[in-house]
C-alpha cells in the first residue's frame, strides 16, 4: 500500500512566521503535489515536483516555496504566513508516466492556522 | 472558467436509496476521470476510476462516463450512513498528465 505521511495533523502559526510543512512517501513515486483546502474551493494546487530538485507551480503558488531534495521527501514553504493561508494543507504522490491508470495518493492532511 | 464542476449539496438520501452524484468538466479529450471520497476532517481517498465511456461497477459503487456530453457520474446502491462524506470528482487532463483538476465536492448525507 502506498503511505503519504505529512509531519503534523495540526499546526497554528503567528502572522509572519516561516512555516514547514513536510511530506514523505515511501513508494518511489516521481511526483509529488501540494494542494490546500478550502470550503466551497476545493482542492487548490500549490505546487508540484516531477523529480528530484524539479518543481512546478500550480494554480495559487503566490506566498508559497518548496523544495524537494530528496525523492521521497516534498516540502512546502510558507515564507511569511499570513492569515489568508489558513487552510488544510494536502500532500499527494503519484508514480510518473503517461498511463492514464496512475492515480494520486493523498496523506492525511495538516491543518494550519495562522494567528 | 471552473474545469471541473460538482453541484455542491448537500445531497440527502434515506438509507437503502441510490445516491446519484455527477460532475460536468470542460477538457473535451481528458482520459481519466476519478472520484475520490472524503470524510469530514481527513484526506480523499480513491473509490473509482474510469476510462472508457459506459459503465464501471465495483460493490455497491458504479461509475458513468459520457465523453460526448462530457459528465462523469457515480451512483451508490444501497446508501449507507457510513457513504456519508464528501464526494470529489477528479480529471486528469490531455495536456498534462501529472496534473489533475479537482471539482469542489458533493456533500452527500445518507439519513437512517
Amino acid at each position: 500500500d502506498v503511505k503519504v505521511t505529512q509531519s503534523s495533523r495540526y499546526l497554528v502559526k503567528r502572522t509572519g512566521e516561516k512555516v514547514f510543512l513536510e511530506c514523505v512517501q515511501d513508494m518511489d513515486h516521481e511526483n509529488m503535489f501540494w494542494y490546500r483546502q478550502d470550503p466551497g474551493l476545493g482542492l487548490r494546487l500549490i505546487y508540484f515536483s516531477y523529480d528530484v530538485k524539479m518543481k512546478e507551480k500550480g494554480d495559487i503558488p503566490e506566498g508559497y516555496s518548496v523544495s524537494r531534495e530528496k525523492k521521497e521527501r516534498f516540502s512546502l514553504i510558507l515564507e511569511s504566513a499570513s492569515t489568508n493561508q489558513t487552510s488544510m494543507y494536502l500532500c499527494a504522490s503519484k508514480r510518473s508516466g503517461t498511463s492514464r491508470t496512475y492515480e494520486q495518493y493523498f496523506g492525511p492532511g495538516t491543518r494550519l492556522t495562522v494567528t | 472558467q471552473k474545469e471541473v464542476e460538482q453541484n455542491s449539496g448537500p445531497l440527502s438520501v434515506p438509507e437503502g436509496a441510490i445516491a446519484s452524484l455527477n460532475c460536468t468538466y470542460s477538457d473535451r479529450v481528458s482520459q481519466s476521470f476519478f472520484w475520490y471520497r472524503q470524510y469530514s476532517g481527513k484526506s480523499p481517498e480513491l473509490i473509482m476510476s474510469i476510462y472508457s465511456n459506459g459503465d464501471k461497477e465495483d460493490g455497491r459503487f458504479t461509475a458513468q462516463l459520457n465523453k460526448a456530453s462530457q459528465y462523469v457520474s457515480l451512483l451508490i446502491r444501497d446508501s449507507q450512513p457510513s457513504d456519508s462524506a464528501t464526494y470529489l470528482c477528479a480529471v486528469k487532463p490531455s495536456d498534462n498528465f501529472n496534473k489533475f483538476y479537482f471539482g469542489s465536492g458533493t456533500k452527500l448525507n445518507v439519513k437512517p
